[in-house]
């Protein structure tokens, strides 16, 4: 099993641009979750998605879209990115409701400038 | 709103020395306590879930202990392949965990 992986590993774009990181798990988890990692700040939830056909918004939203490809796939899309979106992304999955655990992807380090 | 407060933020130990590391949360209705483990430029790596108060889970130099308050993650002679950052998060009622910012931790030999 792979786990969680994502691609692509480190991305530069300039401000407008848009692209989107690809989330995949081969553990057969219903939830998926997309995070952001800035120094001092800790991990801070963009969205997740509950369920395949689910989403919902995290604390920091604002500047994403995602979309539930299907169970495996979960996508986190910038439209028009910014310098503030400079971080590194993670995404995690975690089998179902309860306090089953997070499992995290190796992340994508995106600079804006 | 549910919190986690992770205190030290770093930590400097010498090979050998044994050190906890502290978690204090607020949470309404706590259905797990998490421990990660995550080294730099790495994604954050599952160490323990605690589910309720007294309960204590080990692996290896590692023993994560969970009091109604707090958790604690006690480090018995660290080595310096233990240097890394541990985050600790809560799940109250919802689908989200909710992170504390992370404990730096440097084992010099």
């Amino acid at each position: 099993n792979a786990g969680v992986t994502q691609t692509p590993k480190f991305q530069v774009l300039k401000t407008g641009q848009s692209m989107t990181l690809q989330c995949a798990q081969d553990m057969n988890h219903n939830s998926m979750y997309w995070y952001r990692q800035d120094p001092g700040m800790g991990l801070r939830l963009i969205y997740y998605s509950a369920s395949e056909g689910t989403t919902d918004k995290g604390e920091v939203p604002n500047g994403y879209n995602v979309s539930r490809l299907n169970k495996r796939e979960f996508s986190l899309r910038l439209e028009s990115a910014a310098p503030s979106q400079t971080s590194v992304y993670f995404c995690a999955s975690r089998e179902q409701g309860g306090a089953d655990t997070q499992y995290f992807g190796p992340g994508t380090r995106l600079t804006v400038l | 709103e549910d919190q986690v407060t992770q205190s030290p933020e770093a930590l400097r130990l010498q090979e050998g020395e044994s050190s906890s590391l502290n978690c204090s949360y607020t949470v309404s209705g706590l259905r797990g306590l998490f421990w990660y483990r995550q080294d730099p430029g790495k994604g954050p790596e599952f160490l323990f879930t605690l589910y309720s108060a007294g309960e204590e889970k080990e692996k290896e130099r590692l023993k994560a202990t969970l009091t109604k308050k707090e958790s604690f993650l006690h480090i018995t002679a660290p080595k310096p392949e233990d240097s890394a950052t541990y985050l600790c998060a809560v799940q109250g009622g919802s689908e989200k965990l909710v992170f504390g910012k992370g404990m730096k931790l440097t084992v010099n030999p």
